[in-house]
């Protein structure tokens, strides 16, 4: 069964430095989003990418952060110069644009910065 | 108000127990509603979707909306301590079509054997 992936499983960086994290989405999918969760906390929404553009984001996503697609399989989340509050699992999902606005989650990447 | 609540819980049950998780949604524009399942410091995992009001059955699952209150339940039948997991309700609704997913708390549940 087809299936969002990510990488790292784990990151742990210092304050200050630039992380990017790693997504799969699914092969036919179209919309690509990426969501993060504080433990203990609601998972939240940052941003959606369709058509190679950003259709949507949150508060969240401010000037430090950007995606891209830099081939037809991956998609990154760029963290240009990471804050304590930052840490957080991060979790890219993907869903194939038909009827039913189903999103699938792939692991998801549990970033830590020091 | 938020726009999507759960009651975190957690939930304990025994082994066989009819579960029933539930939320409420503030936003009447809110269309298609989501049940995800979540163990600990993994993704989220689709359970089930609806769209319109009723009753929706997968297994052992049945998801319930009812728009007139605007509350969503999960029924889990014979629950499972395999079931143990937080439950996220999520509704899609953003700008144009972007479909993000606004989600509850999340409700921690405990099945025990």
């Amino acid at each position: 069964e087809p299936e969002v992936t990510q990488t790292p499983s784990h990151q742990v960086t210092q304050m200050g430095q630039e992380v990017i994290l790693r997504c799969v989405p699914i092969s036919n999918h179209l919309y690509f989003y990426w969501y993060r969760q504080i433990l203990g906390q609601k998972v939240e929404f940052l941003v959606s990418f369709y058509n190679n553009e950003i259709s949507e984001k949150s508060e969240i996503f401010d000037d430090q952060f950007s995606v891209e697609r830099p081939d037809g399989s991956n998609f990154t989340l760029k963290i240009r110069s990471t804050k304590l509050e930052d840490s957080a699992m991060y979790f890219c999902a993907s869903r194939d644009g038909g009827g039913v606005e189903t999103q699938y989650f792939g692991p998801g990447t549990r970033l830590l910065v020091l | 108000q938020k726009e999507v609540e759960q009651d975190p819980g957690p939930l304990s049950v025994p082994e066989g127990a009819i579960v029933s998780l539930n939320c409420t949604y503030s936003n009447s524009a809110f269309q298609y509603f989501m049940w995800y399942r979540q163990y600990s410091r993994k993704g989220p995992e689709l359970l089930m979707y609806t769209y319109s009001s009723g009753n929706k059955e997968d297994g052992r699952f049945t998801a319930q909306v009812d728009k007139s209150s605007k509350y969503i339940s999960l029924f889990i039948r014979d629950s499972q301590p395999s079931d143990s997991a937080t439950y996220l309700c999520a509704t899609p609704h953003g700008s144009g079509n972007t479909g993000k997913l606004i989600f509850g708390q999340g409700t921690t549940l405990q099945v025990k054997p």
